[in-house]
């Protein structure tokens, strides 16, 4: 099982490009998440999607959209890059249920010029 | 919503002191308090959890503490080791998977 996996590893975008994150698991799990993470503040969950077919916003969802492509595949999509969006992105997947183990993906990290 | 706060944001231990972790949150609904390492470069892997009608969980060096009239939890790590040095963060959940990260603490052990 290769777990969860990202692509790309690297990114370096201009300000005004778009690009889409890719996010794949192979665990069967229900539930995806996109969290960014920036030096001091942690961990912050940009969306996720409890089941197939269903996405809802988490703390900082401005100038993001995702697609829960199946089952396996949920992607973050950038329309228009903006310097702030500079950060390493994570995608998790979980079983569904009232809290559980989330399991991360190796992290792609973005800068915006 | 839900607020994770997490002390210290480092820490610097000898070799086989012990160290504490703690985070504070603000709603009391909370019942999924995971805890995660995150090595430097790597990815943050989860290593230990406690729910809310438990009041202490160990596993081997490791242990978690939930006080849930004060609403805050710690993390306890014995007998410290190098391969210990990392960040640790703290989270919570209500009834859900959707998680509210602390802010991080940085590990370091001395040998």
């Amino acid at each position: 099982n290769a777990g969860v996996t990202q692509t790309p590893k690297f990114q370096v975008l201009k300000t005004g490009q778009s690009m889409t994150l890719q996010c794949a698991q192979d665990m069967n799990h229900n539930s995806m998440y996109w969290y960014r993470q920036d030096p001091g503040m942690g961990l912050r969950l940009i969306y996720y999607s409890a089941s197939e077919g269903t996405t809802d916003k988490g703390e900082v969802p401005n100038g993001y959209n995702v697609s829960r492509l199946n089952k396996r595949e949920f992607s973050l999509r950038l329309e228009s890059a903006a310097p702030s969006q500079t950060s390493v992105y994570f995608c998790a997947s979980s079983e569904f249920g009232q809290g559980g183990e989330q399991y991360f993906g190796p992290g792609t990290r973005l800068t915006v010029t | 919503g839900e607020n994770v706060e997490q002390h210290p944001s480092t820490l610097s231990v000898q070799e086989g002191d012990s160290a504490v972790i703690k985070c504070t949150y603000s709603d009391s609904a909370s019942n999924y308090f995971p805890w995660y390492k995150q090595e430097l470069g790597k990815r943050p892997q989860l290593i230990i959890d406690i729910r809310s009608n438990v009041g202490e969980k160990k596993d081997q060096r490791i242990a978690v503490t939930l006080n849930k009239t004060a609403k805050h939890f710690s993390l306890h790590i014995t007998e410290t080791q190098p391969e210990d040095s990392a960040v640790y963060f703290c989270a919570a959940s209500k009834n859900t998977d959707k998680l509210i990260f602390g802010t991080g603490t940085r590990l370091q052990v001395f040998p």
